[in-house]
């Protein structure tokens, strides 16, 4: 199995308040994933990063913000979070060239 | 039009039965496909991988490819309950984004 490790895997926070998830991958892969899973939309990603300090938006990031200030550590912040950002929330990780992309267990995060 | 196109479901087959699941995607550069499996409550697990056109067997399950088409397709034989889950279509059109369809849905009824 891929060595990713998010963290938390279970969340409960009030609406406003700041939520940081944290990435980490042992594999040295250069790319880097979140996406969010709802029903009814499937994966949406969220941000991805293509090296260190090196982050791209995704389809659905107004509300989020992401840091890669290593190679192993993939963060994503939810600066005042709100009860639409209610979701599991995966990381992933892909190599160079064709390679698929592996993803961690998930975050199940609550905004009540 | 999305990226990546998949029957939600949900397709429900005899076990032991045939299961087909198919998959269609817009970008006609695309170069690397992959089927994913999702079990409630759990992260996407990758099954198969298919870079050309035909087919590539792993165990039960088939990956079929078409690009003049468009489209992907999984066979899985002799389906088991076990098999019952979500099973997503990934694209990878270049080095570092992927596009997922919404995922199809399988049971396989004892």
């Amino acid at each position: 199995d891929a060595g990713i490790t998010q963290s938390p895997r279970h969340k409960v926070t009030e609406t406003g308040t700041p939520v940081t998830l944290r990435c980490h991958q042992t594999e040295n892969h250069r790319y880097m994933y979140w996406y969010r899973q709802d029903p009814g939309h499937g994966l949406r990603l969220i941000h991805y990063s293509y090296g260190v300090k090196d982050t791209d938006k995704g389809e659905v990031s107004d509300g989020y913000s992401v840091s890669r200030s290593k190679t192993e550590d993939f963060l994503l912040t939810l600066e005042s979070a709100t009860s639409s950002q209610t979701s599991v929330y995966f990381c992933a990780i892909s190599s160079e060239g064709n390679q698929p992309q592996h993803f961690g267990d998930g975050t199940r995060l609550s905004i009540l | 039009q999305k990226e990546v196109e998949q029957n939600s479901g949900p397709l429900s087959v005899p076990e032991g039965a045939i299961a087909s699941l198919n998959c269609t995607y817009s970008d006609r550069g695309s170069q690397s496909f992959f089927w994913y499996r999702q079990y409630s409550g759990k992260s996407p697990e990758l099954i198969m991988s298919i870079y050309s056109n035909g087919d590539k067997e792993d165990g039960r399950f088939t990956a079929q490819l078409n690009k003049a088409s468009q489209y992907v397709s999984l066979l899985i034989r002799d389906s088991q309950p076990s098999d019952s889950a979500t099973y997503l279509c990934a694209v990878k059109p270049n080095f570092n984004k992927f596009y997922f369809g919404s995922g199809t849905k399988l049971n396989v009824k004892p």
